[in-house]
């Protein structure tokens, strides 16, 4: 069974351009997460959808935004970028929204200079 | 405000020796607890989970032990292997809500042969 998708891998944009990260969840999967990791700050959520709906989301400004596609897959995209917005993020999956782990991708390293 | 917790950054233990990772959560709607193990350049993975009707879950060299009274929860490694050297995320949930898995900032472990 594929694990949960992300590309691309490592990317480098400059301030204020923008950036569309996209992730494939596992096949039967339809809720899709995102998280933004930082030295020293952990996994901070960002957004989750289910059937194409954001369900929940985070403290992020409104540079950052998602969406969710009928087949499940889904992109996040960061507007008017920021040194600051360089992170990891992670897009997890699962079958449902409610309780149940998340199945993780490696990432989209995300350097901005 | 961070509702979850991990207060150690980092924790060095001989191989062969119990590795102890301590969480601590401020929200008591929280009752379902997961850890997750993290290599670099990998996304995490899901490691052990425990529900608040429980006190512990073992799962081969791996306990969770939940408190809940003192809202800390603790993962056990017995014996540590040097395998095990990544960084630990502690997660927490409302198992009956819709909401996202709160994450703390992380914990690295350093298993040292």
């Amino acid at each position: 069974k594929a694990g949960v998708t992300q590309t691309p891998r490592y990317l480098i944009k400059t301030r204020g351009q923008q950036v569309t990260l996209s992730c494939s969840p596992i096949s039967g999967h339809r809720s899709v997460s995102w998280y933004q990791q930082t030295p020293g700050q952990g996994l901070q959520f960002l957004f989750e959808y289910f059937s194409e709906t954001q369900r929940n989301k985070g403290n992020f400004p409104g540079r950052f935004s998602g969406r969710q596609f009928s087949n499940s897959r889904s992109e996040m995209n960061v507007s008017t970028l920021e040194l600051g917005d360089s992170a990891l993020y992670l897009c997890a999956s699962r079958r449902g929204t409610y309780t149940g782990e998340l199945f993780f991708g490696e990432g989209s390293r995300l350097t901005v200079l | 405000d961070q509702q979850v917790k991990q207060n150690s950054p980092s924790l060095s233990v001989q191989e062969g020796r119990i590795s102890i990772l301590n969480c601590d959560y401020t929200n008591s709607m929280f009752d379902y607890f997961l850890w997750y193990k993290k290599y670099p350049a990998e996304g995490p993975t899901f490691l052990i989970s425990i529900s608040s009707i429980k006190d512990k879950n073992e799962d081969g060299r791996f306990t969770v032990f939940l408190n809940k009274s003192a809202k800390h929860l603790s993962l056990h490694i017995v014996p540590s292997q040097p395998g095990d050297s990544a960084v630990y995320f502690c997660a927490a949930s409302y198992i009956s809500g819709n909401t996202p898995l709160v994450f703390g900032k992380g914990t690295r472990l350093s298993v040292i042969a």
